[in-house]
């Protein structure tokens, strides 16, 4: 859990801003992974990464960009085509096996004013 | 991908009742069920889990339960406590294109009443 470091916490987005968010990890996990999280709602995978370089859709990517050029780091950006952005982002991270667990960072707040 | 039924969406009970939340999926190459739990504003954390060897597996008053045949799970919680009070989340990890992605159940709302 504490290995997974996101920000920030809370932020707010014009209408036309992209903004990214940071997501650390200190496991050495290979995996890494964004959720999008809507009051009331399940977790919806925007993207996710299991090797430096590269990067695979999910079932929400649309609006959103990623890029993985560290081990450590996989930051999302959120642009101004995502048209309804506000919502609850979590990043998670797990070894590449299958049997392995997924440990999530304390997650970003962003809103649109 | 896999799809994820998770029952019921919202579970009310008295302290001291059981509870019990099942998850179905799709996937039958899926083997690994673990289960989640989220409080209010906080993140998912990992309560159970289960592999695909093994039918059944607790932890004190946690339980989980496997029928692979059927494709479903259970969370089985007994002596409910308030502080059992969350979201509770299933998601199995399947195969898509040739990794093992999880994908998550809707979440079930768990509510025990002092």
């Amino acid at each position: 859990d504490g290995g997974i470091t996101q920000s920030p916490k809370y932020l707010f987005r014009k209408e036309g801003q992209n903004v990214t968010l940071s997501c650390e990890q200190n496991l050495n996990h290979d995996a890494m992974y964004w959720y999008r999280q809507d009051p009331g709602q399940g977790l919806r995978l925007i993207y996710y990464s299991q090797i430096v370089n590269d990067f695979q859709k999910g079932d929400i990517a649309e609006g959103y960009s990623v890029s993985r050029e560290k081990k450590e780091s996989f930051p999302l950006t959120v642009t101004s085509a995502q048209k309804n952005p506000t919502a609850f982002y979590l990043c998670a991270s797990s070894r590449l096996s299958s049997g392995n667990t997924i440990y999530f960072g304390e997650g970003s707040w962003l809103t649109v004013v | 991908g896999e799809n994820v039924e998770q029952h019921p969406s919202t579970l009310s009970v008295q302290e001291g009742d059981s509870a019990v939340i099942k998850c179905t999926y799709s996937d039958s190459a899926s083997n690994y069920f673990p289960w989640y739990k989220q409080e209010l504003g906080k993140r998912p954390q990992l309560i159970i889990d289960i592999r695909s060897n093994v039918g059944e597996k607790k932890d004190q008053r946690i339980a989980v339960t496997l029928n692979k045949t059927a494709k479903h799970f259970s969370l089985h919680i007994t002596e409910t406590q308030p502080e059992d009070s969350a979201v509770y989340f299933c998601a199995p990890r399947g195969l898509s294109g040739g990794s093992y992605i999880p994908t998550f159940g809707r979440g079930t709302s768990l509510i025990v009443h002092p």
